[in-house]
């Protein structure tokens, strides 16, 4: 199994709601990832995730809280959101190759998922 | 800081002609690059990457890429476009901690039939 999978593909939700992006993998990887993709440009970092500990979070708003309950689901959960969040969000994952210090070794390929396209009314 | 920059947002190659996707980067220790590809309304799909094993890079679906050290160039070639061929193309370089991802602009491909 060489995939990525995400759900929902698509979702709709207002300012006030909450809802949740899943991610999932079975290539054994221990490295996940959160990218959003507005149209038109390209995807932008937002969380990754190495052993299941939170390694780096690019400054993202605090209404965006990822979890990764275990070494094969990545959820990313979404709360007080504004229009402007709107965008196409990408998972990835990849071998971090570093044991388990934690270090994610350069260059492992990151496998993407088909995204899930959000917008936010 | 590593990033990369990819010349021309949008190319139109008729079918058959050769497809030539410009990529450079900037870096003060060897890069690690890659060339990816997004379908519309899909993810990326890896083509090719460099991590310093070979210069001249062959990916997938006929593209192939060359690293070019003493021109910081990185570019995508195809010898014979298909109409498949058509999706955006991402340039990207891993920073230094985290394997963490930097993608060029993108390069739009039309391909006339």
């Amino acid at each position: 199994d060489t995939e990525v999978t995400q759900t929902p593909k698509h979702l709709v939700m207002g300012m006030t709601n909450k809802k949740s992006l899943k991610c999932e993998q079975h290539m054994g990887h221990r490295a996940m990832y959160w990218y959003k993709q507005k149209a038109k440009k390209p995807p932008e970092l937002m969380f990754v995730y190495s052993y299941e500990k939170l390694s780096i979070n690019e400054s993202v708003p605090s209404r965006f809280s990822p979890e990764c309950p275990n070494s094969s689901l990545l959820n990313l959960h979404l709360h007080a959101l504004q229009p402007e969040d709107s965008a196409l969000y990408l998972c990835a994952s990849s071998l971090p190759g570093g044991g388990n210090s934690g270090v994610i070794l350069r260059g492992n390929e990151q496998f993407f998922g088909p995204g899930t396209r959000l917008t936010v009314l | 800081a590593q990033s990369v920059t990819q010349l021309g947002s949008h190319v139109s190659v008729s079918e058959g002609a050769l497809v030539l996707l410009r990529c450079n980067y900037s870096s003060s220790v060897p890069p690690y690059l890659f060339w990816y590809v997004q379908y519309p309304n899909q993810g990326l799909q890896l083509l090719l990457k460099y991590t310093s094993a070979a210069t001249l890079v062959k990916g997938i679906n006929g593209f192939e890429a060359e690293f070019k050290k003493s021109e910081t160039s990185f570019h995508l070639t195809k010898p014979s476009a298909h109409m498949s061929d058509a999706a955006e193309y991402f340039c990207a370089v891993i920073k230094a901690a985290g394997n963490k991802l930097t993608f060029g602009g993108g390069t739009r491909v039309l391909v006339k039939p």
